[in-house]
This record gives C-alpha cells, sequence and structure tokens, in this order.
C-alpha cells in the first residue's frame, strides 16, 4: 500500500477486555516497530521486528502486552485484561533498510480507551 | 541509557516569521542519527528532517534547517517563512543501533495566521 495501514483507528474497551490492534506496513519494508504514546507524551518503544524475528520487545510494559509478525508483513500487536493506564495512542511504523539511521514512516495509531 | 529533552512545551509565531524549536539530547554513541518529526492532528509522525552525528554539516530541507551542534549535544530546528500548515506537535528523536528511536516529549508549535 501507499502507507502504513492501522485499524482500527478508534477502540474503547472495558475494563479487563483483550484487545488486538493491526497494523499493515508499506509493502516490501523489513523492520516494524510498535511505540506507545501517552496524552501529552512523546512515543514510547515497546517492541521492534526484523521481518517475522521479534529482536527486541524490552518496551513492553507487563506480561499482558504481545506482538506478532508471522509471515513478516501484517503484525498484531494483543493487549490482554486492559487496564485504564493502558489508554494511550498505539503507533506503528515500518522501515526498508536494515542500516541504522533508517528513517521510519508511521501509521496514524489506534486511540485506544480503556474505561 | 540515551535521553531526548524538549524544553519548549508551547510555541506560537505569526505566519512567515521564522521559529527555532529547541532540542538537547544525551548519549555515549559516537556515531548517532537525530530527527524531527512532526505530529498534525491526524496523529500521523512525518519525518521532517535527519542528521547524521559524523556529518558537521547542518541539514536542510526546503524551509527546515538544524543547527546541529555536536560537542554541547544540541539539535534545534529552524522553520523560515512559517506556514498555517506547520501547525502540530514536533518531536526531536534519536536512534543509533538496531534504529529504535528515542523521542522527546515535543513541543506545540501554533502558526497564528
Amino acid at each position: 500500500g501507499a502507507g502504513v495501514s492501522q485499524s482500527p483507528r478508534y477502540k474503547v474497551a472495558k475494563r479487563g477486555q483483550d484487545v488486538a490492534l493491526r497494523c499493515d506496513p508499506i509493502s516490501g519494508h523489513v523492520s516494524l516497530f510498535w511505540y506507545q504514546q501517552a496524552l501529552g507524551q512523546g512515543p514510547e518503544f515497546l517492541t521492534y521486528f526484523q521481518n517475522e524475528a521479534q529482536l527486541d520487545k524490552s518496551g513492553l510494559p507487563s506480561d499482558r502486552f504481545f506482538a506478532e509478525r508471522p509471515e513478516g508483513s501484517v503484525s498484531t500487536l494483543k493487549i490482554q485484561r486492559t487496564q485504564q493506564e493502558d489508554s494511550a495512542v498505539y503507533l506503528c511504523a515500518s522501515s526498508l533498510w536494515l542500516r541504522e539511521g533508517s528513517p521510519l514512516h508511521f501509521g496514524n495509531g489506534t486511540r485506544l480507551t480503556v474505561t | 541509557a540515551q535521553t531526548v529533552t524538549q524544553s519548549q512545551p508551547e510555541m506560537s509565531v505569526q505566519e512567515a516569521e521564522t521559529v527555532t524549536l529547541s532540542c538537547t539530547y544525551d548519549t555515549s554513541e559516537s556515531n548517532y542519527y537525530l530527527f524531527w518529526y512532526k505530529q498534525p492532528p491526524s496523529r500521523q509522525m512525518i519525518l521532517v528532517i535527519r542528521q547524521e552525528a559524523y556529518k558537521q554539516q547542518n541539514a536542510t530541507e526546503n524551509r527546515f534547517s538544524v543547527n546541529f551542534q555536536k560537542a554541547a549535544k544540541s539539535f534545534s530546528l529552524k522553520i523560515s517563512d512559517s506556514q498555517l500548515g506547520d501547525t502540530a506537535m514536533y518531536f526531536c528523536a534519536l536512534n543509533f543501533g538496531n534504529e529504535k528511536l528515542t523521542f522527546g516529549t515535543g513541543t506545540r508549535l501554533t502558526i497564528i495566521p
């Protein structure tokens, strides 16, 4: 596609529910990142994939957060038993190159609200 | 650990004027990359400009330019001839190694018509 696509754009979940957020990166992009952006803050790194391999998940805040990219393209970020502190915008980004300094292309994000 | 600090939470400037957004950072790496991203209300982060730390020449992209002071660990963004479409959140970011970006807390820029 022309850009990184994320769905849904908005998600409201009751506390305790599970949610799944989808990211469709730019075709052919090797690297894929998930970021969490709390209101009024900068994005915080969650996890990173290179093709289907999850190379860094050091930013995932708890074991309730799980990400996968089974075929090296579409990725899903799953949050189990959502809590109010999970309310944030979740941004996905992809990049073509493997070398450092590659610019990231971001999607429009999913705004998650946990009530 | 690397950190990025943006000390100006909000700024406003008249249309057509020049504005400078500040950013300082800290890293122990010798080779790294610095970025400015723009985030309009649509939430999509858009790359404005990129600087490689080993290059002394300041990067420029049309009306956008940076003042990169490596010794001082400073990376400011200058927007010339500001336009209404420049209204957005601006984030300074740093990365090295495996491309993980570290962002600052952002500066909300408003261009006044």
